[in-house]
């Protein structure tokens, strides 16, 4: 059983691009999440998704933007990249059971913005 | 107020020494709490989640939760160096709340 996967696993761009990362949820499960770990932090929630709409999102300006698709997979997309963007991006999918919103993480995709 | 604050550390170790790891929570609806483990360079890994107060054990770990003073804590016992990693409490509403990650290093 395949777990979360995210493609690519490094991305370099340059301060203005935009960016797609992708992320495939564990089989089963129907919720992606996205956060953002800068060096030496804690994840931070970026939004979530489901049922293809975006269910909850976190303090994160609107040049972050996702996407579901009704495979359960999603996109994440930055727009307009500063230098303050250059992190790991974590996905992690989930299944709600009786109320346990348990995550699983994939292995994240580390953007470096020059 | 941050939703969950973690001892920053890094802690290092030697080999078969016990591991203490603590975060504190301000909101007391929280109603279950999970340690992850995240190795250098990769995603985090679930540990352990646990919903009451008291103890709960899983081979060498055991998570701890005090729910009057919103206190939670991960034991690793026999520490090995194939525990060295960075540790993160994290607290489930909507989103994952996260503390900052408690460096560990194990010495052989």
């Amino acid at each position: 059983d395949a777990g979360v996967t995210q493609s690519p696993t490094h991305l370099i761009k340059t301060r203005g691009q935009q960016v797609t990362l992708r992320c495939s949820p564990k089989s089963g499960h129907d919720t992606v999440s996205w956060y953002q770990q800068a060096l030496g932090q804690g994840p931070q929630f970026i939004f979530q998704y489901y049922e293809e709409e975006e269910r909850q999102r976190g303090n994160f300006p609107d040049r972050f933007s996702g996407h579901q698709f009704p495979n359960y997979s999603s996109e994440l997309n930055v727009n307009a990249l500063w230098l303050g963007d250059s992190a790991l991006y974590l996905c992690a999918s989930s299944f709600s059971d009786r109320g346990r919103d348990i995550q699983y993480f994939g292995a994240g995709t580390r953007l470096s913005v020059l | 107020q941050k939703e969950v604050e973690q001892d920053p550390g890094p802690l290092s170790v030697p080999e078969g020494a016990i591991v203490s790891l603590n975060c504190t929570y301000s909101n007391s609806a929280f109603q279950y709490f999970m340690w992850y483990r995240q190795y250098s360079r990769k995603g985090p890994e679930l540990l352990m989640y646990t919903y009451s107060s008291g103890n709960k054990e899983d081979g060498r770990f055991t998570a701890q939760v005090d729910k009057s003073s919103k206190y939670i804590s991960l034991f690793i016992r026999d520490s090995q160096p194939s525990d060295s990693a960075t540790y993160l409490c994290a607290i489930p509403d909507y989103k994952l709340s996260f503390g900052a990650g408690t460096t560990v290093t194990v010495r052989a």
